[in-house]
């Protein structure tokens, strides 16, 4: 079982709507992330937070944003997003970033999203 | 570019065999690798790693094995089982983020 939690597992929204999606890991990790996955393909990264500040943004839209309200938490907040945003959302950490000999990423279950 | 892939989608094998799952990376640079296991419905879930500085690794029926010469990750599963049925990503680590190849789909019949 993981021990990264993300909440709602599936979530419908219209392209008006406002919706957080929520990960929360007590493994100690520093590192969290978010990534897209679209059916039949790999994640892809979209955010990056090292000690609660963001690292890396992978030319996400502005509609989504990320928060990291704390080291155990992570939310991705969403806004006007378009019937292509339709994806699993995947909530991963790790330790931290720069350790050497290898960063293993543990990934939560994921969050179904729906853009109707 | 630098790109993860694999070259097989789809591997259907007999309860009881092994598996040998490929895959190719472009990066020189990679110095880390993991391989996932993703079920349906479910996030991807960790199996088994590597470093550059090793050409093979053994866990609980799984083994990974690297050809850093040919650029060349496996992952063979013995025995494979039912339970084994998942997609299988491979994943390269150059500047501490993954990147993940394409996938490969296992199917194992009773």
């Amino acid at each position: 079982d993981t021990e990264v939690t993300q909440t709602p597992k599936h979530l419908v929204m219209g392209m008006t709507n406002k919706k957080s999606l929520k990960c929360e890991q007590h493994m100690g990790h520093r590192a969290m992330y978010w990534y897209k996955q679209k059916a039949k393909k790999p994640p892809e990264l979209m955010f990056v937070y090292s000690y609660e500040k963001l690292s890396i943004n992978e030319s996400v839209p502005s509609r989504f944003s990320p928060e990291c309200p704390n080291s155990s938490l992570l939310n991705l907040h969403l806004h006007a997003l378009q019937p292509e945003d339709s994806a699993l959302y995947l909530c991963a950490s790790s330790q931290d970033l720069g350790r050497t000999g290898g960063n293993t990423i543990y990934f939560g279950e994921g969050s179904w999203l729906t853009v109707v | 570019g630098e790109s993860v892939g694999l070259h097989l989608p789809t591997l259907s094998v007999q309860e009881g065999d092994n598996s040998i799952i490929n895959c190719a990376y472009s990066n020189s640079a990679s110095d880390y690798f993991i391989w996932y296991k993703q079920e349906s419905g479910k996030g991807p879930q960790f199996i088994i790693d590597i470093r550059s500085n090793m050409d093979k690794r053994q866990g609980q029926r799984v083994t990974v094995l690297l050809n850093k010469t040919v650029k060349h990750l496996s992952l063979q599963i013995a025995a494979t089982q039912p339970g084994d049925s998942a997609v299988y990503f491979c994943a390269e680590t150059q500047s501490y983020i993954p990147t993940f190849g394409r996938g490969t789909s296992l199917i194992v019949h009773p």
